[in-house]
């Protein structure tokens, strides 16, 4: 069974940096490509980031691009999300998605979701 | 960025109605959009892939339909447990992008 297992989230202050991680199991984690996807409290889903299988192609919004950088460990089956010069904007919570897919270069299609780790960012 | 709008926003149905949402892109996506299903507090997860795939363990009474850019989610026969909020997203081209949501409340 894939689990997908995020964490990392906090309450921080405007400007400031967090590290989101998400420790995957039950699939082969190096075959896949995965993404963060985000929700806002209240609102729908926002795609942040997706990173292909062996971290040659990375992608972001343009609300995140020069602010956020996606990771990957395949030897430890884990995601990451640095966040940097953190905006209320960004507040959300924070999800760790599969792709079915190796590569990034199209829109993802999500096949397993994590629980999310919220963020919060406020003075 | 290819935009997603769905129709409509929420609506009431009755256990056993036919519920239909509505997906229009912004752009021609082909084939390549998906539905989720979202219930409160926990996370999306994939009921139909590529505009008609019905994703593994999904009952049959969830279909979609369309091409192009208007695409259709149909529930036939819904049941106490398909009341949540579905999301339409393509996946034609980056940046992936995801309709508003359309909430199905109980009558």
């Amino acid at each position: 069974e894939v689990q997908l297992v995020e964490s990392g989230g906090d309450l921080v202050q405007p400007g400031r940096s967090l590290r989101l991680s998400c420790a995957a199991s039950g699939f082969t984690f190096d075959n896949y490509a995965m993404h963060w996807v985000r929700q806002a409290p209240g609102k729908g889903l926002e795609w942040v980031s997706g990173i292909s299988w062996n971290s040659a192609y990375l992608d972001y919004a343009d609300s995140v691009k020069g602010r956020f950088t996606i990771s990957r460990d395949n030897a430890n089956n884990s995601l990451y999300l640095q966040m940097n010069s953190l905006r209320a904007e960004d507040t959300a919570l924070y999800y760790c998605a599969k792709d079915v897919g190796t590569t990034v270069t199209n829109g993802g299609l999500f096949d397993s979701w994590g629980q999310g780790t919220l963020v919060t960012v406020s003075s | 960025d290819i935009q997603m709008t769905q129709s409509p926003s929420s609506l009431s149905a009755s256990v056993g109605d036919r519920v239909t949402i509505t997906c229009r892109a912004s752009q021609s996506i082909s084939s390549y959009l998906n539905w989720y299903q979202q219930k409160p507090g926990k996370a999306p997860k994939l009921l139909i892939y590529a505009t008609s795939g019905l994703q593994g363990g999904v009952p049959s009474r969830f279909s979609g339909s369309g091409s192009g850019t208007d695409f259709t989610l149909t529930v036939s026969g819904l049941q106490p447990e398909d009341f949540a909020t579905y999301y339409c997203h393509q996946s034609y081209s980056s940046p992936p992008t995801f309709g508003q949501g359309t909430k199905v409340e109980i009558k």
